[in-house]
């Protein structure tokens, strides 16, 4: 069946630093690809989504580019803040609205 | 923007008790919710879809006489887990989907630990 596999956490990094959270998946076809963010407290929300092979998307600095030759949909963003601290899951959806998540990845900023 | 509740967000039961969770969307109608659950450092594990007005359908491996669903309304589902063990001990989420493609929200999680 479907997987997505993310990068062993934690991670922990200084502000302003390079991020990159490693996402690869398994599937049929080409699925649509997800990154959700948890805020602590709060339920997931989208952060970015890629819905075709090479497609990047963006949003709040973050970028993924949906890579089929790879099986890939890294997380990067150029410059982390504090308030990035979250945890991180990466998906792929199944079927009309089923989603299938890595294990998440929890991301601590220290200023 | 649309939110997703859940009720109660830690809830500590002693073994052979059943324990009632609740999922509301807020401020829109959801015909279908979706019920995860976490273990820890694991990947969110999609337990069943709740359909409002028919019965809920289940993932492979999620007992359906354990893991009960009702889907009262079109803004509230309800998962009670009966008779629970400790292997029962998790992190419970639901979602529901919004109108725009690819769009869903959710709730904040409920904890349950049972002794």
């Amino acid at each position: 069946g479907n997987s997505v596999t993310q990068m062993e956490g934690p991670v922990t990094l200084s502000e302003e630093a390079f991020l990159t959270i490693n996402c690869t998946y398994t599937a049929t076809g080409y699925p649509s690809l997800f990154w959700y963010v948890q805020y602590p407290g709060e339920g997931l929300q989208l952060l970015l989504k890629a819905t075709k092979a090479d497609d990047k998307g963006s949003n709040k600095g973050f970028e993924a580019t949906y890579r089929k030759e790879t099986t890939s949909f890294h997380l990067e963003k150029g410059s982390v803040q504090v308030s990035d601290s979250a945890v991180y899951f990466c998906a792929l959806k199944e079927g009309a609205q089923k989603l299938v998540f890595g294990q998440g990845t929890r991301l601590t900023i220290n200023p | 923007g649309a939110v997703v509740s859940q009720h109660p967000s830690r809830v500590i039961c002693k073994s052979g008790t059943s324990v009632k969770i609740e999922c509301r969307s807020l401020d829109f109608q959801a015909t279908t919710m979706f019920w995860y659950r976490q273990f820890p450092k694991k990947s969110l594990m999609l337990m069943a879809t709740s359909n409002e007005g028919s019965k809920a359908t289940y993932e492979q491996g999620v007992e359906k006489d354990k893991f009960l669903i009702n889907h009262a309304s079109l803004t509230l589902s309800t998962l009670t887990v009966t008779s629970a063990h400790p292997e029962d001990s998790s992190f419970y989420i639901c979602s529901a989907p919004g109108v725009g493609k690819d769009t869903q929200y959710f709730g904040p999680g409920t904890r349950l630990t049972v002794l």
